[in-house]
């Protein structure tokens, strides 16, 4: 069976800090990987997505970058934080463009402080 | 941009059905309607999906008029695990998914 995998599960990082969240992908390949958003009480926003290794998407410019340096790993970076990078930050797979059905993993609460 | 309106919050009391309401009045003719759900501090959730007839699973209902123009999901016997918020989504296929705000379900005992 299929498993995905997302660390760490809660950060708290000062303005101006790196990032780093890595989402890894257990029992399929190459599947389609997403990264989404979800700012409180707000929908999910797609930041990021990927159809294979070195193929990335971005569908909405900001100081974010995401990277696929292996088949089932997506990771998520920036530079410097800003406060409004505070979220749930949600990782999801599935196996096309055609899947009905994505499968999000735990997530990562990120608190830019 | 949203494709889809639904109320922002409802209640259902415990094994009682719940009804979720969608409209989605611009729908184009091979854009499909989603259902997903999104229990607190968890991803979303995959519930089921139409095109135009009804739909039913061991988790739900899709009932869809006749236009198109709008949907409900129902929960036949709505239980406090439920309690989630609940998106209704319209996807052409092989597009990405779009999360609006969705409807927060509370199941009350």
């Amino acid at each position: 069976s299929q498993t995905i995998h997302q660390w760490p599960a809660t950060l708290v990082q000062p303005v101006g800090s790196p990032l780093s969240l890595e989402c890894t992908v257990e029992g399929t390949s190459n599947p389609n990987l997403y990264w989404y958003r979800q700012a409180a009480g707000r929908g999910l926003q797609l930041l990021f997505y990927s159809v294979g290794i070195g193929q990335i998407s971005s569908e909405v410019p900001q100081n974010l970058s995401a990277s696929r340096p292996q088949d089932r790993q997506f990771i998520l970076s920036s530079k410097k934080l800003l406060l409004s990078d505070s979220g749930f930050y949600l990782c999801a797979w599935s196996l096309t463009d055609y899947s009905n059905e994505q499968f999000f993993g735990p997530g990562t609460r990120l608190t830019v402080l | 941009d949203a494709k889809t309106t639904q109320p922002t919050s409802m209640d259902c009391a415990e094994g009682r059905a719940a009804n979720l309401p969608c409209n989605h009045s611009t729908i184009s003719g091979n854009e499909y309607v989603y259902w997903y759900r999104q229990i607190h501090s968890q991803g979303p959730q995959y519930i089921i999906h139409g095109l135009k007839n009804n739909e039913t699973n061991e988790m739900a209902s899709l009932i869809i008029t006749e236009d198109r123009k709008s949907s409900t999901l129902i929960l036949p016997h709505a239980t406090l695990r439920d309690t989630a918020v609940y998106y209704c989504i319209v996807r052409v296929y092989g597009q990405n998914f779009v999360f609006g705000p969705g409807t927060r379900l509370s199941v009350l005992p």
